[in-house]
């Protein structure tokens, strides 16, 4: 079946840390993956997406991820998080009949 | 100023009643989709139309309804038979249907029951 696990539902950083955000998925075919962003009360925006190639891609605000096919997983990272990147994140792979299939999101807190 | 909008932003609906939620697009896509978020469950997939007069259900479409009269617009009506209607829900538009494309979202509607 096709899933986006997310294992962390919360974490809390202190400003100025690194961050890594775990993201797992189950897809038979080659994944499309996507990381959004939320913050409260608002639309999702996109930070980045993998299609092929190069399996680091680099983001919006700093931010990047790595596919790792061995693994199955697409983790988003920052070296240095801002008091701003508090939020909830959403990882998501591209599915037949295009749809999006999310992970149940991961909420950051930042600590100054 | 090219974008998704949603309509409104808070919506109340009293027992029995259908309501209506407005969403629409001017960035020309094909596809449009709504998604319910509820907390700790991520976004479940309700509806999507990837053309014009044609639309598909997704996962959880019991109680919901749509239709895509236009290119830039998809209203997703919230029936009574939708016995748990307190959600978020989100629009998406994407430029067109293959799978590497980009979904963009509108800033959503929080729906109520009175």
């Amino acid at each position: 079946a096709q899933s986006v696990t997310q294992p962390d539902i919360h974490i809390t950083v202190s400003e100025g840390a690194s961050l890594e955000l775990r993201c797992n998925y189950s897809y038979g075919a080659t994944p499309y993956l996507f990381w959004y962003v939320q913050s409260p009360g608002q639309g999702l925006q996109l930070l980045l997406k993998y299609f092929s190639g190069d399996t680091l891609v680099q983001g919006i605000k700093g931010f990047e991820a790595e596919f790792k096919r061995s693994q199955s997983s697409f983790n988003l990272r920052k070296p240095s998080v801002h008091w701003s990147d508090a939020a909830e994140y959403f990882c998501a792979v591209g599915a037949v009949y295009n749809k999006l299939i999310f992970g149940a999101g991961t909420r950051l807190a930042v600590h100054p | 100023d090219g974008g998704i909008t949603q309509s409104p932003k808070y919506l109340f609906r009293k027992e029995g009643q259908n309501v209506t939620l407005s969403c629409e697009q001017n960035l020309n896509h094909d596809a449009m989709y709504w998604y319910r978020q509820d907390p700790g469950q991520g976004l479940r997939l309700i509806y999507y139309s990837q053309i014009v007069n044609d639309f598909q259900k997704g996962d959880i479409a019991e109680g919901y309804s749509v239709s895509r009269e236009k290119k830039e617009s998809f209203p997703l009506t919230v029936t009574s038979a939708q016995k748990n209607p307190t959600a978020f829900y989100l629009c998406a538009s994407r430029r067109d249907s293959g799978r590497q494309e980009t979904q963009y979202f509108g800033p959503g509607t929080r729906l109520l029951v009175l």
